[in-house]
């Protein structure tokens, strides 16, 4: 079985300091793992997503995470926080392998202070 | 491509009514999912689909939900009868596989 955990419900950051959200996973077997952003009244659309390859993934604004087998980790960072970085974003799990059936986490609120 | 469409994007019903919620997937995409959104759940996956097949509807809350998918482009999802705790924003989702969803705008359904 497969889960993501991610710890709180908010983080609020000021504009141009950094961003992290963490991430941790437990799968029985190696992962796919995925950060999706959900802006207002949107859906969710893909940032970014490992899969076996390089473990630093660089996804859209700006937006990378690094897979540590080690610490079973998946934790999102940007440099510099902007305003429209503001939503909420889900961390998700699905083993190599496996159908497509992805484990969402709880998601975060990311507030961005100007 | 035009992306994953949802119809209705709001719909107001009264307790007791039934609800009939439509996706179009993204042409080509083999994987079809349903998905209901609530403050106090979060995202919950309600079934999916592979090639129109039902693989998985475990997440459905109950014999009041059902969804089809006739062929490869349409699905519905249908609440009868509909219950004040149905209330939710509801997401179709479509995949080619391995994780990498693309999801619809959503319908937000109120039940009064």
């Amino acid at each position: 079985a497969q889960s993501v955990t991610q710890l709180g419900s908010h983080v609020s950051v000021s504009e141009g300091a950094l961003v992290l959200l963490r991430c941790n996973y437990s799968s029985s077997v190696p992962p796919y793992l995925f950060w999706y952003v959900q802006y207002p009244n949107q859906g969710l659309q893909l940032l970014l997503k490992y899969t076996s390859a390089a473990t630093l993934v660089k996804g859209i604004n700006g937006f990378e995470a690094e897979f540590k087998k080690s610490e079973t980790s998946f934790h999102l960072t940007k440099p510099s926080a902007h305003m429209s970085d503001a939503a909420e974003y889900f961390c998700a799990v699905n083993p190599q392998g496996a159908n497509s059936k992805l484990t969402f986490g709880k998601g975060i609120t990311l507030s961005v202070r100007p | 491509d035009a992306g994953v469409i949802q119809s209705p994007r709001h719909e107001v019903t009264e307790m007791g009514q039934e609800v009939t919620l439509r996706c179009k997937p993204i042409s080509g995409h083999d994987y079809l999912f349903w998905y209901r959104q609530t403050m106090m759940r979060g995202l919950e996956l309600l079934i999916y689909f592979n090639n129109n097949v039902p693989i998985d509807d475990s997440g459905m809350p109950e014999d009041r939900f059902s969804a089809k998918m006739p062929n490869a482009s349409f699905s519905t999802l249908k609440i009868q009868p509909s219950e004040p705790r149905d209330s939710a924003v509801y997401f179709c989702a479509s995949s080619l596989g391995y994780g990498e969803l693309f999801f619809g705008e959503g319908s937000r359904l109120t039940v009064l």
